[in-house]
């Protein structure tokens, strides 16, 4: 079964640093392209980041480009995302997901998505 | 940045009818690659539909996806009771992913 695991969501002061990973299992993650994706309380969906299978294609919302940084060991079959300088309106539920090509994190769906960690940034 | 507007907000309809759910792009959007994802309260979205009009493995029929450029429809035939969620748009054709604000389709 194809499963994408978050964790490292954690409640965080404002400015300081934070790492999330994302496990994947049931598929060859160096097959494919990976994001992510987040979602504020109450809110819709953000893309955050994107990230093709052999780390030469990246991509960042303007709102995080400069502070946060996606990368990937696909050895270890696992997606990070090193979040920095972090503000109160990072505040939200990250998902990690699949994309359905390799090539580019662009120009492929997103057809598995994990259940989420929960950051939160707040003094 | 292309922009995805989404309308209505909300819909209100009854178990059986037909749901209509617009995506509109600020500007063409490249080679329709453009999604439809389903999300339920607490779950992660579930991809229905890529490339505008194709389903995905699962997605039943009564799901169709149609559109082109900057104007896009997700089209609901009967809605049955588990479909009564929140529907959102996303569009991959540039190196700006970006999502629509969501359309709520809930039980009149």
């Amino acid at each position: 079964e194809v499963e994408l695991v978050e964790s490292g969501g954690d409640l965080v002061q404002p400015g300081r640093s934070l790492r999330l990973s994302c496990a994947a299992s049931g598929f060859g993650l160096n097959d494919y392209a990976m994001h992510w994706v987040r979602q504020g309380p109450g809110k819709g969906l953000e893309w955050v980041s994107g990230i093709n299978w052999n780390s030469d294609n990246i991509g960042y919302a303007d709102s995080v480009k400069g502070r946060f940084t996606i990368s990937r060991d696909n050895a270890k079959n696992s997606l990070y995302l090193q979040m920095n300088s972090l503000r109160p309106e990072d505040t939200a539920l990250y998902y990690c997901v699949k994309g359905s090509g390799s090539e580019s994190y662009s120009h492929y769906s997103m057809d598995v998505w994990g259940q989420g960690t929960t950051v939160t940034v707040s003094s | 940045e292309i922009v995805l507007t989404q309308s209505p907000g909300t819909l209100s309809l009854s178990p059986g009818e037909k749901a209509t759910l617009s995506c509109r792009a600020s500007q063409s959007v490249s080679n329709n690659f453009l999604s439809w994802y389903q999300q339920k309260p607490g779950q992660a979205p579930r991809l229905l539909i890529y490339g505008a009009s194709s389903r995905t493995t699962g997605i039943p029929d009564r799901f169709s996806g149609s559109g082109s450029g900057t104007e896009f429809t997700l089209t609901i035939s009967r809605l049955e009771p588990e479909d009564f969620a929140v529907y959102y748009c996303q569009q991959y054709g540039s190196t700006l992913l970006t999502f629509g604000g969501g359309t709520r389709v809930e039980i009149k």
